[in-house]
């Protein structure tokens, strides 16, 4: 168990709703990040939170975005849903200063129809 | 894009030794080599990292060439457990730098 959380498990929206997924990270980490695994493929990677502000993000559009709280938990929001977004998405934990390891929560498991 | 190329998928007998390859012949001198692991409908796994020397873990083995352009996932004694897909990933030593994920190998263990 890696002390990563998220919520929910699974839930299903339709095209053009909005959805907001959330993730605690493990005990004692400041960095948060989010990735998409679509069906068949490797997650990609969304972006980074750390410090409530975003440090990295990837090739993904202004439809996704996200917060850190000062507790170092994080929200990932998805606007104007489309098909294409179902998948699971993963967040994953680290200390800011490390190049080591990331922890990796189970996911949610989003359905858009 | 993803910086290494693994099997597709690969089959080990329960109970020998799964070898895993990866390449990753652009690899540069402050970049790690990583390995996750991601069992069916489950968040992925850290296994085991390594920068040039070999490492060694309580579930792995990490065998990375002298010119650094490929790497050997060892798992000793697998278990039906050690089903999953596998990751090899390469990462930049500075920062905490994204992780680039491939479609890494299916590695299925045959009782």
């Amino acid at each position: 168990d890696a002390g990563v959380t998220q919520s929910p498990t699974h839930l299903i929206k339709t095209r053009g709703q909005q959805v907001t997924l959330r993730c605690s990270p493990k005990s004692g980490h400041d960095t948060v990040s989010w990735y998409q695994q679509a069906l068949g493929q490797g997650p990609q990677f969304i972006f980074q939170y750390y410090e409530e502000e975003e440090r990295q993000r990837g090739n993904f559009p202004d439809r996704f975005s996200g917060h850190q709280f000062p507790n170092y938990s994080s929200e990932l929001n998805v606007n104007a849903l489309l098909l294409g977004d179902s998948a699971l998405y993963l967040c994953a934990s680290s200390l800011g200063s490390s190049r080591y390891e990331q922890y990796f929560g189970p996911g949610t498991r989003l359905t858009v129809t | 894009d993803a910086k290494t190329t693994q099997p597709t998928s690969m089959d080990c007998a329960e109970g020998r030794a799964a070898n895993l390859p990866c390449n990753h012949s652009t690899i540069s001198g402050n970049e790690y080599v990583y390995w996750y692991r991601q069992i069916h409908s489950q968040g992925p796994q850290y296994i085991i990292h390594g920068l040039k020397n070999n490492e060694t873990n309580e579930m792995a083995s990490l065998i990375i060439t002298e010119d650094r352009k490929s790497s050997t996932l060892i798992l000793p004694h697998a278990t039906l457990r050690d089903t999953a897909v596998y990751y090899c990933i390469v990462r930049s030593l500075f920062g905490n730098e994204k992780l680039t994920f491939g479609t890494g190998t299916r590695l299925t263990i045959i009782p």
